[in-house]
């Protein structure tokens, strides 16, 4: 069973259209949630880090929010150029540092 | 601000060869890992480190030996490659706090084939 799961696999917007990408855990004990954006041939670029239910954080038209179950991240009006794919991780207790990725949404964001 | 240095970008290896695969980060961070990233699989995390001369296996660490004898070098070593392990290759690293998660620094990967 996966610990994080991301859906959908992949979102096609037209410019403007504003949509949320969903990440869901399973794990207990979570010490910190990330949101990533990966472009093609690239390494993941952080955005995000989210520590408790309730907080969240803008960065231009991205939106992250946290649940004690999930978190999205929110869309709004976007562009061309935010088509990348998007990825959320998680840290938790007993897990040391390290970091359970999800699967990863694709992004495309149609002109 | 390099950041984390991979290299090389791009290597072809023949089955049943070795190398090793680079990685040098700048931000004296004491936390180090290794992820290889193959389609529909996501990020899988093979090695890590949590400060020099500490090291332990992640979720797919076989075929793969790992060493840290400085804080800001973490070579992944493939000893016999296999077709398998054809993917790209992610080194990154972070600064550890206690009871908290705090956010990796990827580098720009290694794209590895084995034929």
């Amino acid at each position: 069973e996966d610990q994080v799961t991301q859906s959908p696999e992949a979102l096609r917007l037209q410019e403007g259209e504003s949509s949320s990408l969903n990440c869901s855990y399973t794990v207990s004990g979570l010490r910190g949630l990330f949101w990533y954006r990966q472009d093609p041939g690239k390494g993941p670029e952080f955005l995000f880090t989210l520590y408790s239910a309730g907080e969240e954080k803008e960065k231009e038209r991205l939106k992250a929010t946290l649940t004690k179950k999930e978190s999205f991240l929110h869309i709004t009006a976007p562009k061309p150029e935010d088509s990348a794919t998007y990825l959320c991780a998680v840290g938790y207790q007993g897990g040391s540092e390290k970091l359970v990725f999800g699967k990863g949404t694709k992004l495309t964001v149609n002109p | 601000n390099a950041g984390v240095t991979q290299t090389p970008k791009f290597q072809v290896l023949k089955t049943g060869q070795s190398m090793t695969l680079q990685c040098a980060q700048d931000m004296n961070h004491e936390y180090m890992s290794w992820y290889r990233q193959d389609p529909g699989m996501g990020l899988r995390l093979i090695h890590y480190s949590v400060g020099a001369g500490i090291t332990d296996q992640g979720e797919v660490p076989n075929g793969y030996n790992v060493s840290r004898s400085t804080t800001e070098d973490f070579p992944l070593r493939l000893l016999s490659a296999a077709p398998s392990q054809t993917s790209v290759y992610f080194c990154a690293s972070s600064y550890p706090t206690t009871g908290l998660n705090t956010e990796a620094f990827f580098g720009q990967g290694t794209r590895l084939t084995v034929v």
